[in-house]
């Protein structure tokens, strides 16, 4: 099956600090798509990007598929950000499985 | 607002016991979607549905899990008999088709 890795696995981040977060995916892909889970444990749409860049607010996502990777950037952190960043891919001809990464544990300090 | 629901939030139950989930897809959504969330394996799919009709179960331990959509606002996955291995998060989610897929607010099982 295709792998879904994302770094980094944890994240301390200050209130205000921007940052990064890594998915890579080992085959290619229709779907991909980003997750935030709170500290409730509610999974929330971010993105549905398989290509190109998006924006809302102050996330922002970017996706080249041809390099089969995807990347996250939360700009000026709020506490609020704080929880699990999923990113999960449908492998093309796999039907509309999607396949989760491991996550990255975010924890925005005041 | 459209959402995906599901009952119950949270279940204890023993084990040998039979456990049943419910969920209610977003309407207009085509494809509905069992996932389990745990420590050790992470979310992973069970089961999916398009139309009502079970397209892949490959994630699913066939012996004891089964899931059936009675009609297209409600989606059901049971546990006979249930066992401690199955404590989990299972997480409903509905789309359309092929394209963003809505996650429910998930039903937290324990099985003593």
């Amino acid at each position: 099956g295709i792998q879904v890795e994302q770094s980094p696995p944890d994240l301390i981040l200050q209130e205000g600090a921007n940052s990064t977060l890594r998915c890579n995916f080992s085959d290619s892909v229709n779907n991909l798509q980003w997750f935030h889970q709170n500290p409730w444990g509610q999974l929330i749409n971010l993105f549905y990007i398989p290509s190109g860049t998006k924006q809302n607010g102050r996330l922002s996502a970017t996706t080249v598929a041809t390099e089969r990777y995807s990347l996250l950037y939360i700009s000026s952190s709020q506490t609020t950000d704080s929880g699990v960043y999923f990113c999960a891919v449908e492998r093309k001809a796999a039907g509309n499985k999607l396949t989760f990464g491991g996550g990255t544990r975010v924890l925005v300090k005041p | 607002d459209a959402r995906v629901t599901q009952t119950p939030r949270d279940k204890v139950t023993e084990m040998g016991q039979e456990v049943t989930m419910r969920c209610q897809p977003i309407l207009g959504h085509n494809t509905v979607f069992w996932y389990r969330q745990t420590m050790m394996q992470g979310l992973e799919l069970l089961a999916y549905f398009r139309n009502r009709a079970p397209l892949d179960d490959s994630g699913m331990p066939k012996d004891r899990f089964s899931a059936e959509m009675p009609d297209a606002t409600l989606a059901t996955l049971k546990i006979q008999p249930s066992e401690p291995r199955d404590s989990a998060v299972y997480f409903c989610a509905s789309g359309l088709y092929a394209y963003e897929q809505f996650f429910g607010p998930g039903t937290r099982l324990t099985v003593l």
